[in-house]
């Protein structure tokens, strides 16, 4: 199956500073990616979709300051969480689609801010 | 909008069938997909049905009824590993996919 690559898997940040992280299809362009967020035994969250070489389509209730999404390249997202609070500690996950109904998950960031 | 019911928790025993079931409400409609998810990674895909019928994928198989917005997942001789969260999604639009809340699956010896 396809590849998708995310990096960092772990991440622990001071409140105030910024948080990237990176999103990779590693055997197949992926003009369009996916961002999740998932809290401890819940469902997958989409947060916003990420489209190469336009602006993201952000979820309601998603603030596009806080929750900066490029996508640079038909390999590539980012998501920088900026500013970053304790309320902002969860997993991130992004996602690639590669066929019908088939989505491909990074490894997921876990995200502490301390 | 999109809704999607799938129960919470199921629990089973080493060997045994479980069949995880899921009901949907969705504006537009392509296709159910189904996902496993370990605790702490990531999901990973399973199957997709995109017309009605069953789909056999190994130990896996998952079933779709268009007409019932109804699908199920089946799982035979299940293993220790198996124990995880699977999740049933819809596919809306050509790439869009709503997830299910989840089902826990407890595999016990």
């Amino acid at each position: 199956g396809a590849v998708v690559s995310q990096h960092p898997s772990r991440v622990i940040c001071k409140s105030g500073t910024s948080v990237k992280i990176e999103c990779r299809s590693l055997d197949f362009q992926a003009t369009t990616m996916f961002w999740y967020r998932q809290f401890p035994k819940q469902s997958l969250m989409l947060m916003a979709t990420s489209n190469e070489g336009s602006k993201a389509t952000y979820e309601q209730g998603v603030e596009k300051d806080k929750f900066l999404i490029n996508h640079a390249s038909l390999t590539l997202s980012t998501l920088t969480v900026t500013s970053a609070h304790p309320e902002d500690s969860s997993f991130y996950i992004c996602s690639a689609i590669e066929g019908p109904g088939r989505a491909f998950f990074g490894q997921g960031t876990r995200l502490t801010v301390v | 909008g999109q809704s999607l019911e799938q129960p919470s928790e199921v629990t089973a025993v080493e060997g045994a069938i479980v069949q995880i079931n899921c009901t949907y409400q969705t504006s537009g409609f392509y296709g159910l997909s189904w996902y496993q998810q370990h605790d702490g990674g990531a999901p990973t895909f399973l199957s997709y049905n995109g017309l009605d019928g069953l789909e056999e994928t190994g130990r896996f198989s998952s079933f779709l009824s268009r007409s019932d917005s109804y699908g199920y997942l089946l799982l035979q001789e299940l293993q220790m590993k198996d124990s995880a969260s699977y999740f049933c999604a819809v596919r809306s639009g050509y790439s869009t996919l709503t997830f299910g809340k989840g089902t826990m699956l407890l595999v016990s010896p």
